[in-house]
């Protein structure tokens, strides 16, 4: 059964250094998202992807945020400088034309130090 | 914005029924949505409700009422695997189809 991979499943950085989360959508699929879940919280939208191009992104998603589909299965989430409070769960997820379902990824889970 | 509102807790006996009810709060609504997340992991689809009524799905039932707000999820003959949370999402009407969450029901089954 086709799956959405992340990678890493977990990294550690340095406050102030960059990241970039890996993500392979399932094969066909048009929606992507991007979201979070700080520990004990709950699930919270950062942004949405569709025909190349950002369709929404919440108010977390500053300009220290940044998405790209660099060819026609990975879509990363960039954070350019992390700060202490970027510590949480990351989940991409993604949905194919005509479907309800968003399939999310495993996650990776990121720690600020 | 949405504004989803669910019960933080709720514990159950094996072999048992449990609803957890949701209430929601949009400004444009195009569909309900259970999750269930197991500590550590991915949320995974169970249900989706976009009309008035019941859908069933096994051991998994879900509810919904637009002109109350309102949705339950029916767990039925509770296995201790079901001990998780679960996630009440909504859909609202923009071309993106993203979910906004609740902040999610921890389900314990007991023996």
């Amino acid at each position: 059964e086709p799956e959405v991979t992340q990678t890493p499943s977990h990294q550690v950085t340095q406050m102030g250094q960059e990241v970039i989360l890996r993500c392979v959508p399932i094969s066909n699929h048009l929606y992507f998202y991007w979201y979070r879940q700080i520990l004990g919280q709950k699930v919270e939208f950062l942004v949405s992807f569709y025909n190349n191009e950002i369709s929404e992104k919440s108010e977390i998603f500053d300009d220290q945020f940044s998405v790209e589909r660099p060819d026609g299965s990975n879509f990363t989430l960039k954070i350019r400088s992390t700060k202490l409070e970027d510590s949480a769960m990351y989940f991409c997820a993604s949905m194919g034309q005509g479907l309800h379902e968003q399939f999310f990824g495993p996650g990776t889970r990121l720690t600020v130090l | 914005g949405q504004n989803i509102d669910q019960p933080t807790e709720m514990t159950a006996t094996e072999g048992a029924i449990v609803q957890i009810n949701c209430t929601y709060q949009t400004s444009g609504f195009n569909g309900l949505f259970w999750y269930q997340q197991h500590a550590g992991e991915a949320p995974t689809f169970l249900s989706y409700n976009v009309l008035d009524g019941l859908e069933e799905k096994g051991r998994f039932s879900s509810f919904l009422s637009r002109s109350k707000g309102y949705s339950y999820l029916l767990l039925k003959e509770l296995q201790m695997k079901d001990s998780a949370s679960y996630l009440c999402a909504v859909r609202d009407r923009t071309n993106d189809y993203k979910l906004s969450f609740g902040a999610g029901t921890t389900v314990t089954v007991r023996a």
